[in-house]
């Protein structure tokens, strides 16, 4: 079955650093990868989206990388500060199917 | 411009009871999605409305049904209430159905079974 994998556990990062986070994903080959923010008690914010063809995808200090081959991706936050910390998620759809898979998400807490 | 805003906020119920949640969507987006989302984990898709019509569901029992109104607001209806149905229940809205559109949530409601 369809899996998506994201650090189960909390990543700490001094601020002012880049903090990177992974999402592995296996049995599945999605078409769009959609990378979330959510802080506790609310729902989810879009942060960026992107496509299989798309190697990069950057906006302002956030960057995301999508790997088909290795089955993967990557969200960085350079320049971390402590506002950016909150529970991000990835989602992946494929073409012919349009409902999103979901991760769990990973904690990132930024230290002063 | 009006964000998706749920209904309540809160809400407790017992088991094998009925409930109704409720949804907004942004202005001018004619799509509305609902996701389940247990403590610690993911949301988990329910269903997806477009202009009214169910556009696809993911893996729930039918007592989980909903309905999508002219003005695109939705409900979530969820009949013989169980334990594991406690969870987070999200709304979100989005301009057009479909995986390459940003999604836009609502705060959420809390539902405990007991």
């Amino acid at each position: 079955s369809q899996k998506i994998e994201q650090n189960s556990e909390a990543l700490n990062i001094q601020e002012g650093k880049t903090a990177t986070l992974t999402c592995n994903y296996t049995n599945y080959s999605p078409a769009y990868l959609q990378w979330y923010r959510q802080d506790p008690g609310r729902g989810p914010v879009f942060l960026l989206l992107i496509r299989e063809n798309e190697k990069e995808k950057r906006k302002e200090r956030l960057k995301v990388t999508f790997d088909t081959t290795l089955k993967q991706s990557l969200f960085h936050i350079t320049a971390s500060q402590p506002a950016d910390s909150a529970t991000y998620l990835c989602a992946l759809a494929s073409d012919s199917n349009y409902q999103l898979i979901w991760g769990a998400g990973t904690k990132l807490i930024i230290k002063p | 411009e009006t964000g998706v805003t749920q209904s309540p906020t809160h809400l407790i119920k017992t088991r094998g009871q009925q409930v109704t949640l409720r949804c907004s969507s942004q202005s001018g987006h004619n799509t509305v999605s609902w996701y389940q989302q247990a403590l610690g984990q993911g949301p988990q898709f329910i269903f997806q409305y477009y202009r009214e019509e169910e556009n696809g569901r993911g893996n729930f029992p039918p007592r989980f049904s909903g309905l999508q109104f002219p003005n695109y607001s939705s409900e979530l209806n969820v009949n013989a209430l169980e334990l594991d149905d406690s969870a987070l229940y999200l709304c979100a809205s989005s301009s057009k159905g479909g995986p390459d559109n940003e999604q836009f949530f609502g705060p959420g409601t809390r539902l405990t079974v007991l």
